[in-house]
């Protein structure tokens, strides 16, 4: 298993541009979820999925999208980026709990984002 | 609301000696606490987990963290570290739920482990 890859490892935008961050597991996990990470504040949530088709947002969702089209994709859209978005995103996937409490969480390697 | 406190941005230590890395949190409820490592350039991987039980837990690497309800802490401890070990750790928590599991991060220690 390849476990959870993200494309693209690095990216550097221009204010304003679009983009697309990729990511796929194939663990045939349920739950996925994007994080971004900032120095001094630790890993915040940004929209999760608990399945395909369905998603919602987490503690920092403005300024992103995400759709889960498929059990294996988690795409998370920069519609117009800002520097304020300069930062490493992570995303992860868990199996849903079938009667357990908590599953874990596993996490790719991070897209390091920059926007100028 | 959840939250979790490191207590720590920064721990250098000698190769060989013990350390503790420090995690308070704050909840009204019952919660589920881990540490998780990041390696260089890397993503997060799950270094050991407290969902109920014995408070004192032990993960890999040879790193331990002890659950203390009253003083709602969760500090990891390792008796002897090893260059190898230098890595930034975070501490989380979460609710129990049957549901997804909202990590909530603390701001990380950055262990530094010099010969």
């Amino acid at each position: 298993n390849a476990g959870v890859t993200q494309t693209p490892k690095f990216q550097v935008l221009k204010t304003g541009q679009s983009m697309t961050l990729q990511c796929a597991q194939d663990m045939n996990h349920e739950y996925m979820s994007w994080y971004r990470q900032d120095p001094g504040m630790g890993l915040r949530l940004i929209h999760y999925s608990v399945g395909a088709g369905i998603t919602d947002q987490g503690e920092v969702p403005n300024g992103y999208n995400v759709s889960r089209s498929t059990t294996e994709d988690f795409p998370l859209r920069l519609l117009s980026a800002a520097p304020s978005q300069t930062s490493v995103y992570f995303c992860a996937s868990s199996y849903s709990p079938s009667g357990r409490a908590y599953n874990e969480q596993f996490f790719g390697p991070g897209t390091r984002l920059t926007v100028l | 609301a959840q939250s979790v406190t490191q207590l720590d941005s920064q721990v250098p230590v000698f190769e060989e000696a013990p350390v503790e890395l420090r995690c308070n949190y704050s909840s009204s409820v019952s919660v589920y606490l881990f540490w998780y490592v990041q390696y260089p350039n890397q993503g997060l991987q799950l270094l050991l987990k407290y969902l109920s039980g014995s408070t004192l837990v032990k993960g890999i690497n040879g790193f331990e963290a002890e659950f203390n309800k009253s003083q709602t802490s969760f500090h990891l401890r390792k008796p002897s570290v090893h260059i190898s070990d230098t890595a930034e750790y975070f501490c989380a928590v979460t609710l129990p739920s049957g549901g997804y599991n909202k990590l909530i991060f603390g701001a990380g220690t950055r262990l530094a482990v010099h010969p």
